[in-house]
């Protein structure tokens, strides 16, 4: 069965760097794409960006284009996505999720990592 | 970007109801590019339809999607106590965002 296993949670200072992990498995790695999604406490979803496991084309929403860069490594079936510049309003559970080509909707989502920004 | 207005905030329903979720749109969507998902306490949220209206896989039969253009409609024909949960909606016609969510509750 399909699973998107995320990493654990983080904790990190205000400026730092945190990079999350997402291992995929139960499926073909390179024939789908992720999005990686934040929820930040008590509140709604917000899309970051978008990559291919296929080629490693990069879509990245407005709001994080500066500071969020999305990989892949098809050797492990892991995705990673790098935030820098952390400020505490970056507090928030992040989420992997599966997505056909870039369709634009996520059929299978991890589990989610939290990542606290705190002094 | 197209925001994503959803009501209401809260829809307090016994089990066995009927709920109708709105999701409005600011501008339309292309080719009905909405998606509904469930989120339940402490978990990711779950696929419950694309398209507008096409139920993912697993998905019970009790769940309904509809609309276009800028009015989207989510409906659940009568609700499991397993419902009770938060609804989103997700446009994927221009970029992706997702609406504010609907919580629905126990009354």
């Amino acid at each position: 069965q399909v699973q998107l296993v995320q990493s654990g949670t983080e904790v990190k200072k205000p400026g730092a760097s945190v990079k999350v992990s997402c291992q995929a498995s139960g499926y073909s790695f390179s024939s789908y794409s992720f999005s990686w999604v934040r929820q930040a406490p008590g509140q709604g979803l917000e899309w970051m960006g978008w990559i291919s496991a296929y080629n490693g084309k990069t879509i990245y929403a407005q709001d994080f284009q500066d500071r969020v860069t999305l990989t892949t490594d098809t050797l492990t079936s892991t995705a990673y996505m790098e935030l820098r510049s952390l400020r505490s309003d970056d507090t928030a559970i992040y989420y992997c999720a599966r997505e056909w080509a870039y369709t634009g909707y996520f059929d299978y989502w991890g589990q989610g990592t939290l990542v606290t920004v705190s002094s | 970007e197209i925001v994503l207005t959803q009501s209401p905030g809260t829809l307090s329903l016994s089990p066995g109801e009927r709920a109708s979720l709105s999701c409005r749109a600011s501008q339309s969507v292309s080719s009905n590019y909405l998606a509904w998902y469930q989120q339940k306490l402490g978990q990711a949220p779950r696929l419950l339809i694309s398209g507008a209206s096409s139920r993912a896989t697993g998905i019970p039969d009790r769940f309904s999607g509809s609309g276009s253009g800028t009015d989207f409609t989510l409906t659940i024909s009568r609700l499991e106590p397993e419902d009770f949960a938060v609804y989103y909606c997700q446009q994927y016609g221009s970029s992706r965002t997702f609406g504010q969510g609907t919580k629905v509750e126990i009354k």
